[in-house]
């Protein structure tokens, strides 16, 4: 089983802030990565999949980078609603595996 | 409208089964493999089952041999029969469709249904 690896567990930031999430897979994922979005009582939000492909209506402050075993999503500057938690998601073997999560609070 | 609505869960004593049904509307569901996901009180995501197009199913080890993933296309549904449950299966379950074929990343989630598995 793929283990995916999210740090930091939680991120502390202001709106208007760049904000970097990393997530490290313990064998090559090759590019078949993908994040998510959560906020409290509401099922996750794909924000992009296969490394770097937005899904349809995010806005393009969101975006995905790397290769193999490591991981980032960014967002360029962050909005009130962007403060959540975020997981990352393989599926390059089976069984499909989730990390842990990175909570974006509000500093 | 594109959606999947999940029904089902409920409170079950551990060793007991529940059959959970999923709901699909606003798109070819035929064309699409389709998952469960489930999530336990403040905790992460883990992912429970899938079935191709095909017929094809897959499982983790943790619920492998007790759940049972299917899907009639004809009335748009999907389903999970768990059997044998326990207290560790208590999550809300959500059903989540791949964004395209072979592509497991779920572009589309129900609300999710409770599951309780509690004496």
């Amino acid at each position: 089983e793929i283990v995916l690896t999210q740090s930091p567990a939680t991120l502390s930031l202001s709106p208007g802030e760049r904000v970097t999430l990393s997530c490290r897979a313990s064998q090559s994922v090759s590019s078949y990565l993908a994040w998510y979005q959560q906020k409290p009582g509401q099922a996750p939000r794909l924000l992009i999949y296969d490394a770097s492909n937005r899904a349809t209506g995010i806005p393009a402050r969101f975006s995905g980078s790397g290769s193999g075993t490591d991981f980032t999503l960014t967002i360029s500057s962050l909005e009130p609603e962007d403060f959540a938690l975020y997981y990352c998601q393989q599926r390059s073997n089976w069984p499909l595996t989730f990390g842990g999560g990175t909570k974006v609070e509000i500093k | 409208e594109v959606q999947l609505v999940e029904s089902g869960g409920g409170l079950v004593q551990p060793g007991g089964s529940l059959r959970l049904s999923c709901a699909a509307s606003g798109f070819s569901f035929s064309s699409y493999d389709i998952h469960w996901v489930r999530q336990a009180t403040g905790k992460g995501l883990e992912w429970v089952s899938a079935i191709s197009t095909a017929g094809d199913t897959h499982y983790p080890d943790s619920v492998k041999g007790r759940f049972t993933i299917s899907r009639e296309n004809a009335k748009n549904s999907l389903y999970l029969q768990m059997n044998s449950l326990r207290a560790g299966d208590t999550a809300v379950y959500y059903c989540a469709r791949s964004i395209a074929p072979r592509t497991n990343a779920f572009d589309i989630w129900g609300q999710g249904t409770m599951v309780t598995v509690s004496s």
